[in-house]
C-alpha cells in the first residue's frame, strides 16, 4: 500500500527550529518529486516546498524562502522540511505529497500531516 | 490570499447537481492541467480528479470536472449527504514554479 507518514511537528516558541520528516512506503520513492503543503487553521492549502528525485532542483515560496530547507534521502525514503526562524503564522498542519511531473496525476498521494504550533 | 479563486461556499440537496468554479491565469490553469481534492474535517486532502477531468479508480462518475481557458470547475451530479467536505482546485505555475491552490469550497448538503 502507498503511505506516507509525517511526524515531527509540536510546539515551538517563535524564532525557534523544528525538523519535519515523511516516511515513504509502498513505491519507488526515488523515482518521485515530493512537496511540502501546509494549512493553517481555518485556511485553504499552501504550498511550501518541492524538491526533484535527485535532490538537485529545489523550489520554495517567498513566504518560506532562507527560512525552509527540503531534503532527502532516497535509501532510507524519507524527506525533510528543516523550518527555521519560525512565526506565529507558520502555524499549520504540514502535509508532505508526492508527484511526478511526467505523469498527469498532480499530488496525488498525500500523507496525514502533522501539526506545528509557532507560539509562546 | 489564495492564487486560485474559488468561492468559499456551495450548497445544494440531495440528488441536486452543484458545481465549483475555481479561477486562475495564463500561467498556471491556462497552461496546465487542474487538480481537484477532497478534504474531510480533520483529515488530508484526497485527490478527486487529476488532469483536468479524470477521476482516480474509485471515484465514481457523479465527480466530472472541466477546463476551459484559465478557469475550471468541478461538478458533482446526484449529491449525497456525504459529499460534504471542502473542495480545493490546484495547478502548477510556471511563470513562478510553484503548486498554487484555491481557497477551498465548503460544500454544504441541505
Amino acid at each position: 500500500e502507498v503511505n506516507l507518514v509525517e511526524s515531527g511537528g509540536g510546539l515551538v516558541q517563535p524564532g525557534g527550529s523544528l525538523r519535519l520528516s515523511c516516511a515513504a512506503s509502498g513505491f519507488a520513492f526515488s523515482t518521485y518529486e515530493m512537496n511540502w503543503v501546509r494549512q493553517a487553521p481555518g485556511k485553504g492549502l499552501e504550498w511550501v516546498s518541492y524538491i526533484n528525485s535527485g535532490s538537485y532542483t529545489i523550489y520554495y515560496p517567498d513566504s518560506v524562502k532562507g527560512r525552509f530547507t527540503i531534503s532527502r534521502d532516497n535509501a532510507k525514503n524519507l524527506v525533510y522540511l528543516q523550518m527555521n526562524s519560525l512565526r506565529a503564522e507558520d502555524t499549520a498542519v504540514y502535509y508532505c505529497a508526492r508527484w511526478m511531473s511526467s505523469s498527469p496525476y498532480g499530488l496525488d498521494v498525500w500523507g496525514q500531516g502533522t501539526t506545528v504550533t509557532v507560539s509562546s | 490570499q489564495s492564487v486560485l479563486t474559488q468561492p468559499p461556499s456551495a450548497s445544494g440537496t440531495p440528488g441536486q447537481r452543484v458545481t465549483i468554479s475555481c479561477s486562475g491565469s495564463s500561467s498556471n490553469i491556462g497552461i496546465k492541467t487542474v487538480n481537484w481534492y477532497r478534504q474531510f474535517p480533520g483529515t488530508a486532502p484526497k485527490l478527486l480528479i487529476y488532469s483536468n477531468n479524470q477521476r482516480p479508480s474509485g471515484v465514481p462518475d457523479r465527480f466530472s470536472g472541466s477546463k476551459s481557458g484559465t478557469s475550471a470547475s468541478l461538478a458533482i451530479s446526484g449529491l449525497q449527504s456525504e459529499d460534504e467536505a471542502d473542495y480545493h482546485c490546484a495547478a502548477w505555475d510556471d511563470r513562478v514554479n510553484v503548486w498554487v491552490f484555491g481557497g477551498g469550497t465548503k460544500l454544504t448538503v441541505l
